[in-house]
């Protein structure tokens, strides 16, 4: 089955405490990228990635940072959270491949850092 | 950078259609996206815009004009499980991730 995984669904820390959200897409897909979501402000993106070690800064990349070592992968790391940082998490893969050009969202990671 | 704009909420009765609109200000259009969100899940995909017109798929149809930066997703024979966050975004400038809009909460009630 197709599908974005993120790991962990729920994670309650510690202001400064070094945290890692997993990613991981089955679809071979070359782009991902991570969003937050907050009331108000709508899906707002962090990074992205167009293939294997190429990232790139989003609309809100502060405080964060990404890798992209492997295809299909693409953890976001919080070095030191803080409160803003309290939001729902979503990870995002698609392709380029034909005219369907949908993106495929994973279940989100809800973030409470206090 | 892209300015999207589309309502806060929406309230509709059930079996009837509402219109979800959603405007944006951008430079180098490639192509505008619908997606359905229930609170606390992941969107999904519902259409994508790249020409101008209608785009039907079943009770949901999707117009696009890109000369007046304007789309709207049309929804028909609302049922109660339609309630839910549509969200509008923009592909542009050769990006390949698109931004959102704030999202439009449709209520539907009995």
């Amino acid at each position: 089955e197709a599908q974005v995984t993120q790991n962990p669904r729920y994670l309650i820390t510690v202001t400064g405490k070094k945290l890692t959200v997993t990613c991981s897409q089955n679809m071979n897909h070359e782009y991902m990228s991570w969003y937050r979501q907050d009331p108000g402000l709508g899906l707002r993106q962090i990074y992205y990635s167009m293939n294997v070690e190429v990232t790139d800064k989003g609309d809100v990349p502060e405080g964060y940072k990404v890798s992209r070592k492997e295809k299909r992968n693409f953890p976001l790391i919080l070095e030191s959270p803080s409160p803003n940082q309290t939001s729902l998490y979503f990870c995002a893969s698609r392709t380029q491949t034909g005219g369907r050009t949908e993106a495929f969202f994973g279940q989100g990671t809800r973030l409470t850092v206090v | 950078g892209q300015n999207i704009d589309q309502p806060t909420e929406m309230t509709a009765t059930e079996g009837a259609i509402v219109q979800i609109n959603c405007t944006y200000q951008t430079s180098g259009f490639n192509g505008l996206f619908w997606y359905q969100q229930h609170a606390g899940e992941a969107p999904t995909f519902l259409s994508y815009n790249v020409l101008d017109g209608l785009e039907e798929k079943g009770r949901f149809s999707s117009f696009l004009s890109r000369s007046k930066g304007y789309s709207y997703l049309l929804l028909k024979e609302l049922q109660m499980k339609d309630s839910a966050s549509y969200l509008c975004a923009v592909r542009s400038g050769g990006s390949y991730i698109p931004t959102f809009g704030r999202g439009t909460s449709l209520i539907v009630h009995p």
